[in-house]
């Protein structure tokens, strides 16, 4: 079966500082992969998503960027973290785009 | 652009009464889908419905498909706490790569 991982769980990092998140996908081969921002209490903002290696759309601009170096890694980073940047990190994929998305545990970021 | 209006925000309703949330999109929609986010967790597939009028029931959730397909509810019989959390309705997008659009939830709270 199909599993999805991301760490770390929980972060708090002050302004300024980079930040990596990891999402890794097993159990599945050439996943469409996915990054969102939630705010607290908030909806679901698609940040990224990747049809395959080093393949990487933007969905809106900002201080973040993902890279995906292998099939199933998928990988959230800033060099300078603002305060705006807080928030519930979820990783998603899925078989083919538009279809049914699964999503990690997420990470809580908390910039101070 | 991509629009899909769910209502209510929040609801809260005493344990062993009935809750619906509603999806209204601007477009016709190819399909819906609906997920479940438990406070704390990360969004859960619920359902996909792809027909005119569809209507599937998973024991006390009644999800519905409009007529014209632009419109879906999701209705809940007789609350339990275990029911607390966000639904969000989600669509797919009719530009680029065709991804998921979530629609901005309805957080529900159950008072036992």
């Amino acid at each position: 079966s199909q599993t999805i991982h991301q760490w770390p769980a929980t972060l708090v990092q002050p302004v300024g500082s980079p930040l990596s998140l990891e999402c890794t996908v097993e159990g599945t081969s050439n996943p469409n992969l996915y990054w969102y921002r939630q705010a607290a209490g908030r909806g679901l903002q698609l940040l990224f998503y990747s049809v395959g290696i080093g393949q990487i759309s933007s969905e809106v601009p900002q201080n973040l960027s993902a890279s995906r170096p292998q099939d199933r890694q998928f990988i959230l980073s800033s060099k300078k973290l603002l305060l705006s940047d807080s928030g519930f990190y979820l990783c998603a994929w899925s078989v083919n785009f538009g279809e049914t998305q699964y999503f990690g545990p997420g990470t809580r970021l908390l910039v101070l | 652009g991509q629009q899909v209006m769910q209502i209510p925000q929040y609801q809260h309703v005493q344990e062993g009464e009935d809750f619906t949330t509603y999806c209204n999109s601007s477009t016709t929609l190819s399909n819906i889908q609906w997920y479940k986010q438990r406070p704390g967790g990360h969004p859960v597939f619920l359902i996909q419905l792809v027909k005119s009028g569809e209507v599937k029931k998973q024991k006390r959730l009644t999800f519905q498909f409009g007529e014209a397909k632009k419109n879906s509810s999701l209705h809940i019989t007789a609350t339990q706490t275990t029911d607390v959390g966000t639904y969000f309705c989600a669509i797919p997008t009719q530009t680029g790569a065709n991804n998921l659009f979530f629609g901005t939830g309805t957080r529900l709270t159950v008072i036992p």
